[in-house]
């Protein structure tokens, strides 16, 4: 497989459920980021892996908790969500350094959550 | 700090005219620019970027946009639009941040094509 992988497409899960999503790169980048899209709302972005270290974590509530095991693998662990967490979750990746392909995020196709 | 606004969260074209869609940005450094494109149930896929080389850039699918630093504008462009072009653009903003990319995405414009 090639680019980013982002599984599972769609998740349904209740207020008190623990779920995990997962996002694969095959690129050989050193960066990776977790964004949330919702409607008429622009990309958040919710933390950055550098280097498989935690660099970024903006306000996101610890209700997602975000595990880099390695530099090719991203997870988001989720536990206890509200409704208002339903949206797209974007997994990126990109390479640090100069370079034509620096600078550029390569996104996932998204897993879809909705929390009832 | 950086930010970028886009003008117009729904754009409709018919098939064949051309394609605008305006974006500014906001940056305290000298800034790179992207626009990425969304197709339905997809993630972002880049179009283009601006990576101050040469202020009129050239993307896929027919696509550029030109950086004017006076007018804080990175206009997305195409001559003549395609059925195919049907999705929501993204215009963004990044600067480095010791090793990742710290970007900021405007809030997107959904290009409608009418045949």
């Amino acid at each position: 497989e090639t680019g980013v992988t982002q599984t599972p497409r769609h998740l349904v899960m209740g207020m008190t459920n623990k779920k995990s999503l997962k996002c694969e790169q095959h690129l050989g980048h050193n960066a990776m980021y977790w964004y949330k899209q919702s409607a008429k709302k622009p990309l958040e972005l919710m933390f950055v892996y550098s280097l498989e270290e935690r660099v970024e974590n903006n306000s996101v509530p610890s209700r997602f908790s975000p595990e880099c095991p390695n530099s090719s693998h991203l997870f988001l662990h989720l536990h206890t969500l509200q409704p208002e967490d339903s949206a797209l979750y974007l997994c990126a990746s990109s390479q640090s350094g100069g370079g034509s392909g620096a600078n550029v995020l390569t996104f996932g196709a998204g897993s879809r959550l909705t929390v009832l | 700090a950086q930010s970028v606004t886009q003008l117009g969260s729904h754009v409709s074209v018919s098939e064949g005219a051309l394609v605008l869609l305006r974006c500014n940005y906001s940056s305290s450094v000298p800034p790179y620019l992207f626009w990425y494109v969304q197709y339905p149930n997809q993630g972002l896929q880049l179009l283009l970027k601006y990576t101050s080389a040469a202020t009129l850039v050239k993307g896929i699918n027919g696509f550029e946009a030109e950086f004017k630093k006076s007018e804080t504008s990175f206009h997305l462009t195409k001559p003549s639009a395609h059925m195919s072009d049907a999705a929501e653009y993204f215009c963004a903003v990044t600067v480095n941040s010791g090793g990742y990319q710290k970007v900021t995405f405007g809030t997107g414009t959904k290009l409608q094509v009418i045949p």
